[in-house]
């Protein structure tokens, strides 16, 4: 089964608005990545926050951490229509570099 | 710095041919990493090198694939005898600069569709 499972699996949002997306997994983990990945194309990295961190902020992106509950949340502010894509975490479940990607949440920014 | 560099981007076999995909890591990279992408799903680990070292290929089919990082020149994933179910996004992400070793970053990825 999926370490990593995000939800929703779609979301749909005006510009302007908020985006939050979480993710939940089953282990103990080192760290906990985000990516981005437009339609058809490669991931990008986002946000890296170590198991010791409990929050992080990259311009308009926030993301938490709860070891406690096994979950993160991505937070995008005042969404823009470029920001339509898919989202994904990555948690290493046995070790630094084996991540293990979610199915992903894709994200609609309705201009 | 040139990001992760895949080719061929787009790739097409017919079944029973070999395909051989070329992913050249970041500047000063020395772990590379392969991912297997099918539609609308996230990604799986495939298998994890080092220069001339196969550090992990658990996630690799034993039959017909084979990854190799040598001294020189990209890494290979080289698949033998394509099936249709091979038809996927394959994935190369490196990573290992001193500060940064966790990072993985990603290449555009090669689209392989078997006929």
């Amino acid at each position: 089964s999926q370490q990593g499972e995000e939800d929703p699996q779609a979301l749909s949002i005006q510009e302007g608005e908020n985006a939050t997306m979480n993710c939940s997994y089953k282990t103990s983990i080192n760290n906990l990545q985000w990516y981005r990945q437009n339609s058809g194309r490669g991931l990008v990295h986002l946000i890296l926050i170590r198991s010791n961190e409990r929050e992080k902020h990259s311009g308009r992106l926030r993301v938490t951490l709860d070891t406690s509950k096994k979950s993160s949340s991505l937070l995008i502010t005042a969404s823009r229509a470029a920001d339509t894509a898919s989202y994904f975490c990555a948690t290493d479940k046995d070790s630094s570099y084996k991540l293990i990607f979610g199915s992903g949440t894709r994200l609609l920014v309705r201009p | 710095n040139a990001g992760v560099m895949q080719n061929p981007r787009h790739l097409v076999r017919r079944r029973g041919q070999e395909a051989r995909l070329r992913c050249s890591p970041m500047k000063g990279h020395s772990h590379v990493y392969w991912y297997r992408q099918l539609p609308e799903e996230g990604l799986k680990f495939m298998v994890y090198l080092q220069k001339e070292n196969i550090i992990d290929e658990s996630g690799m089919p034993k039959e017909r694939f084979s990854a190799e990082f040598p001294k020189e020149g990209p890494s290979i994933l080289r698949i033998q005898q394509v099936v249709r179910g091979d038809s996927a996004a394959y994935f190369c992400a490196s990573s290992g600069l001193a500060g940064d070793t966790d990072t993985q970053y990603f290449g555009p990825g090669t689209r392989l569709t078997v006929l």
